[in-house]
């Protein structure tokens, strides 16, 4: 147990639809970062927050949004989804804001059908 | 475009034998770190370099960080099944940005 905890494990939905994926980082880790894995494309890094600000943004659609809350849990929104939307989306906490050693959560496997 | 390139994208050798995957760039970055991703897993980190020609060992497993802080190498001496997995190479400056791995699969 790496102490970031991810939820749902998986999560099947239809075309059109909007899921919420939730992170609960490791204890004492102020800043969250989210990722996309998906076969053909890799590890794509979204968006990262830090104390609840957001720090730097990569990849991330306008159909997705993410916000980090006091208690420092974050939420990835996903909307209008589409097939290709299907991934695994991971979260991972470090410490600092500045990018550092990153601790991994195991993940939400997406499907959309 | 990935930003970081990472080669063979699949291998697949026997037990005992020897490998070096790689990773490459085209930018400088502040340092680099290695994770290995195990199924149904998040990427857990193996090692960080910072300062280029560094080279560090854990255990069979050699990391290399090239003089010009754009590329780096894992080597692994006779690898055995447990370290089935896909290796992942992150680049750092501002934010962490990972290559697309190396699939290793080694066969008892």
């Amino acid at each position: 147990d790496s102490g970031v905890t991810q939820t749902p494990k998986h999560l099947i939905t239809a075309t059109g639809q909007r899921v919420t994926l939730r992170c609960s980082p490791r204890s004492g880790d102020l800043s969250v970062y989210w990722y996309q894995q998906s076969l053909d494309q890799g590890l794509q890094f979204l968006i990262q927050y830090y104390n609840g600000e957001e720090r730097a943004k990569g990849n991330i659609l306008e159909r997705f949004s993410a916000q980090q809350f006091p208690d420092l849990h974050s939420e990835l929104n996903l909307s209008s989804l589409e097939l290709g939307d299907s991934a695994l989306y991971f979260c991972a906490s470090s410490v600092l804001g500045g990018a550092n050693v990153l601790t991994f959560g195991a993940g939400s496997r997406l499907t959309v059908l | 475009t990935q930003l970081l390139e990472q080669s063979p994208q699949f291998l697949s050798i026997q037990e005992g034998e020897n490998l070096t995957v790689y990773c490459n760039s085209s930018s400088v970055f502040s340092s680099l770190q290695w994770y290995r991703q195990e199924p149904g897993e998040g990427p857990v980190l193996l090692v960080t370099v910072v300062t280029g020609g560094e080279v560090k060992k854990l255990k069979r497993l050699t990391f290399q960080f090239g003089d010009a802080r754009k590329d780096s190498s894992l080597h692994i001496t006779a690898a055995q099944p447990g370290d089935t997995g896909l290796y992942l190479c992150a680049g750092v400056n501002n934010d962490m940005r990972f290559g697309a791995g190396t699939r290793l699969t080694v066969k008892p």
